[in-house]
């Protein structure tokens, strides 16, 4: 069965450092790995994916991220937060043996301080 | 504005009352996705469809909930007899026909069962 782990809540960092927002994927097959972010009042929005080929992906707004297979984890990444990126980010993740349903993490709100 | 679309954003209702919401996709979207969301969780699966057949359903999918897509086109999600915890975020999405697609989510209903 799939599933996602994002086992921190809440991270907070101050603007201008790095942050990381974990996750941990379980599939069946290989799996499709997307990180979505959610601000208030509005959808989620598509930030990057990694479906296949280099395991450093880069996305919207300065974001990237990194697949570790070994590790089964999709950890986000940028390198000097802004307070504008505060919000909710999803992991999610699908497999590639032919379903369509896609699992959610249960979230992590970013907090970046000025 | 070509995003996904979704109507009402807002609905109260009383237990035991039915309701129904609507998804208009990106045009040019064959694939479309319910999900529902409640309060620190991320959003999860319902229902899938690919053109006007629906291709999968979660469980969590209760003989109360039915979907449709008549045409392919919009989608219509309608709870009978809803119950104090339908009460929840119901989101779609929307993707093109690849495997690797990006889903794009609308706005969301917010449903309130008194």
């Amino acid at each position: 069965a799939q599933s996602v782990a994002q086992p921190e809540d809440q991270v907070n960092v101050a603007e201008g450092n790095p942050l990381t927002v974990k996750c941990t994927y379980s599939v069946s097959g290989n799996p499709y790995l997307f990180w979505y972010v959610q601000y208030p009042n509005r959808g989620l929005q598509f930030l990057l994916k990694y479906i296949t080929g280099d395991n450093l992906v880069k996305g919207s707004y300065g974001f990237e991220a990194e697949f570790n297979k070994s590790q089964t984890s999709f950890h986000l990444k940028k390198p000097s937060a802004l307070v504008s990126d505060s919000a909710l980010y999803f992991c999610a993740v699908r497999d590639d043996t032919g379903g369509f349903k896609t699992i959610f993490g249960a979230g992590t709100r970013l907090f970046v301080k000025a | 504005d070509t995003g996904v679309s979704q109507d009402p954003r807002h609905k109260i209702t009383k237990r035991g009352q039915n309701v129904t919401f609507r998804c208009d996709p990106i045009s040019e979207h064959n694939r479309l996705y319910w999900y529902r969301q409640t309060l620190g969780q991320g959003p999860e699966f319902l229902t899938y469809f690919q053109n006007e057949a629906q291709l999968e359903k979660s469980r969590l999918l209760s003989d109360r909930f039915s979907a449709e897509r008549p045409k392919g086109s919009f989608s219509t999600l309608e709870i009978q007899r809803t119950e104090q915890g339908d009460s929840a975020m119901y989101l779609c999405a929307s993707s093109r026909q690849s495997n690797q697609e990006t889903q794009y989510f609308g706005p969301g209903t917010r449903l309130l069962v008194l």
